[in-house]
């Protein structure tokens, strides 16, 4: 089974600020990788998929990049309403494997 | 505007039995794969089982396999997931998601329902 690994558990940053968000994979997923952001008290919602494709309708602000066992979810310039989890999760076949998830804060 | 509506969460007492059901619209259900993912208290995200959109592929994660089957109804736009033999492991909220894609051997999911909270407690 695929494990993934979500770095860091935790940061804290300032308005403006570029954070970055690690995630690696156990074996090559290729680029099955979606990244998911849950606001405290909303439903995960979907960002990027294919590790780089933007989801329609999300800032431009987010990024993702990597292949295979590294990848990247970065968030150019933070704004409070980015406070949330932030989750990897790879699909390149059951059984389906999330990171453990980065919480975002602003400082 | 998709929609998916869980329904059938509550408490359970350990070793008991429940069913889930998700009421999906706003999209052709019949052209997409289906799933469950959970979240228990303090911790992070968890898939618990997929199906295709034809019913053909199931898949579950190891910590509920034999325990859970997933199934839908396209004639219905309904998704189930029976539970058996819960344990205080299985608490959680349950979210109906919505693949992106029909079939595959993996899937990433575009859209989550609200969530039902099943409490596993004596």
């Amino acid at each position: 089974d695929i494990q993934m690994t979500q770095s860091p558990s935790s940061l804290s940053a300032s308005v403006g600020d570029r954070v970055t968000v690690s995630c690696r994979a156990s074996h090559d997923i290729s680029n099955y990788l979606a990244w998911y952001q849950q606001r405290p008290g909303r439903v995960p919602y979907l960002l990027i998929s294919a590790a780089s494709t933007l989801r329609s309708g999300v800032p431009s602000r987010f990024s993702g990049s990597g292949s295979g066992t590294d990848f990247t979810l970065t968030i150019s310039s933070l704004q409070p309403e980015d406070v949330a989890t932030y989750y990897c999760q790879s699909y390149v076949s059951a059984p389906l494997t999330f990171g453990g998830g980065t919480t975002v804060e602003i400082k | 505007e998709v929609q998916l509506v869980e329904s059938g969460g509550g408490l359970v007492q350990p070793g008991g039995s429940l069913r889930l059901s998700c009421a999906a619209s706003g999209f052709t259900f019949i052209n997409y794969a289906m799933g469950w993912v959970r979240r228990a208290p303090g911790r992070g995200l968890e898939w618990v089982s997929s199906l295709s959109h034809n019913d053909g592929s199931r898949s579950y994660a190891d910590s509920v396999k034999g325990r859970f089957t997933i199934s839908r109804d396209n004639s219905k736009n309904t998704l189930s997931l029976q539970m058996n033999t819960l344990g205080a492991d299985d608490t959680a909220v349950y979210y109906c998601v919505k693949a992106t894609t029909a079939a595959g051997r993996g899937y990433c999911f575009d859209s989550w329902g609200q969530g039902a909270l099943v409490t596993v407690s004596s």
